[in-house]
């Protein structure tokens, strides 16, 4: 059983397009992190959402944490080639001393 | 400020050889974390550290695996009598806080066991 599902697995769209990824859980997190990974490389943090409601824009990338603090969701408005990668999301579930991963979702922009 | 270091980036080894994986972390950070991710997967956690202690090693193989933070140098991460299934990239990161916080990853090493 996978505490963070993510979806779409693969997202495969062209420049200019706009995308959302979605991270859900049936658990409470106090916060939750986004990660981007490209290939052939480690994780690399973009964003912590902490507040249920929370929004953050990271340019063109904007983070939302659900109001029950369940989920978050990542928006990428105008995606570039650039924005290709495997998109992670997590976080500690209730009283978890460790960090779980999202399953991911494989994006892929084509000019 | 360099950022988490991990070496070698590749590595192969003949099955039956011991792989050791080195990390040292982002300065100021003092948890380490190790994670194996297979092809098309995601983040596996094998476990965590802080200088001398092993604070959490629930997501470790019982056998063949081990983990160490000395209180000079870097992590070693040691895998013996290596055998196919543990081909893999191992990532190692590092946090200035506890481990449900953000975490700041390395480049990976990634084993091939022929």
């Amino acid at each position: 059983t996978q505490l963070l599902e993510q979806s779409p697995q693969f997202l495969s769209i062209q420049e200019g397009e706009n995308l959302t990824v979605y991270c859900n859980s049936s658990s409470v997190f106090s916060s939750l992190q986004w990660y981007r990974q490209e290939p052939g490389e480690g994780p690399v943090l973009l964003v912590t959402v902490v507040t249920g409601g929370e929004v953050k824009k990271l340019k063109r990338l904007t983070f939302q944490f659900g109001d029950a603090r369940k989920d978050s969701s990542l928006h990428i408005t105008a995606a570039q080639p650039g924005d290709t990668g495997l998109y992670l999301c997590a976080g500690a579930p209730g009283t978890a001393s460790k960090l779980t991963f999202g399953t991911g979702t494989r994006l892929q922009v084509t000019l | 400020n360099a950022g988490v270091m991990q070496n070698p980036r590749h590595l192969v080894r003949r099955r039956g050889q011991e792989a050791r994986l080195r990390c040292s972390p982002m300065k100021g950070h003092s948890h380490v974390y190790w994670y194996r991710q297979l092809p098309e997967e995601g983040l596996k956690f094998m476990v965590y550290l802080q200088k001398e202690n092993i604070i959490d090693e629930s997501g470790m193989p019982k056998e063949r695996f081990s983990a160490e933070f000395p209180k000079e140098g870097p992590s070693i991460l040691r895998i013996q009598q290596v055998v196919r299934g543990d081909s893999a990239a191992y990532f190692c990161a590092s946090s200035p806080r506890g481990p449900i916080y953000e975490q700041y990853f390395g480049p990976g090493t990634r084993l091939t066991v022929t």
